[in-house]
């Protein structure tokens, strides 16, 4: 079974701190994902990384940075959280499959609230 | 870029009853369609999904449709029971680098026994 496993359910922050949420998955999946989840506005994608040290933005990057050191583990920064970044944070793994896309396994979620 | 648009936001059936969501993709290059399903308080987990060369996919009670011409795909659900009461979030991609997929807003389901 995949498992994608982050590092905080619930992280309470003050204005202006810096914020690290990390992520692991143990399947050496290439692929990684961050993403957060507002109501009414689905997913959306903040960054992805298709391999070590690679990182590419995705929809809405603004405020955020991501760091992927090694394959397992993917790292979302909040370099100054700001209350507009209250949400809940998922990161999902995937495999490049030889048809192309395949199926993002999802982490359990972290819910930040900035205060 | 890609733009998915989902519908319903909200759709109450009664149990035994046939659900149907429905979403439109902006990008013919668009080949790949999952659908996710998050059930209250838990991750999204893929349910069913299908690619560009198929234009139906069915697993038991779930099945998929996809019209590329039209740039529409939908799912649908059978005989629907109380546990399919969750969030649906359906979702396309491109064959580019990692897979990126860009998600519908999500329609709550509820199943009403």
């Amino acid at each position: 079974d995949v498992k994608v496993t982050q590092s905080s359910r619930y992280l309470v922050k003050r204005t202006g701190e810096k914020v690290f949420l990390e992520c692991v998955q143990d399947m050496d999946h290439e692929n990684m994902f961050w993403y957060r989840q507002d109501p009414g506005l689905g997913l959306r994608l903040i960054y992805f990384s298709y391999d070590v040290k690679m990182k590419e933005k995705g929809d809405i990057p603004e405020g955020y940075s991501v760091s992927r050191e090694k394959k397992e583990r993917f790292s979302l920064i909040l370099e100054s959280a700001s209350t507009n970044q209250t949400s809940m944070y998922l990161c999902a793994s995937s495999l490049w499959g030889e048809t192309g896309a395949d199926t993002q396994y999802f982490g359990p979620g972290t819910r930040l609230t900035v205060l | 870029g890609e733009n998915v648009e989902q519908h319903p936001s909200t759709l109450s059936v009664q149990e035994g009853d046939s659900a149907v969501i429905k979403c439109t993709y902006s990008d013919s290059a668009s080949n790949y369609f999952p659908w996710y399903k998050q059930e209250l308080g838990k991750r999204p987990q893929l349910i069913i999904d299908i690619r560009s060369n198929v234009g139906e996919k069915k697993d038991q009670r779930i099945a998929v449709t996809l019209n590329k011409t039209a740039k529409h795909f939908s799912l649908h659900i059978t005989e629907t029971q109380p546990e399919d009461s969750a969030v649906y979030f359906c979702a396309a991609s491109t064959s580019e680098y990692g897979n990126k997929l860009v998600f519908g807003a999500g329609t709550i389901l509820r199943v009403k026994s």
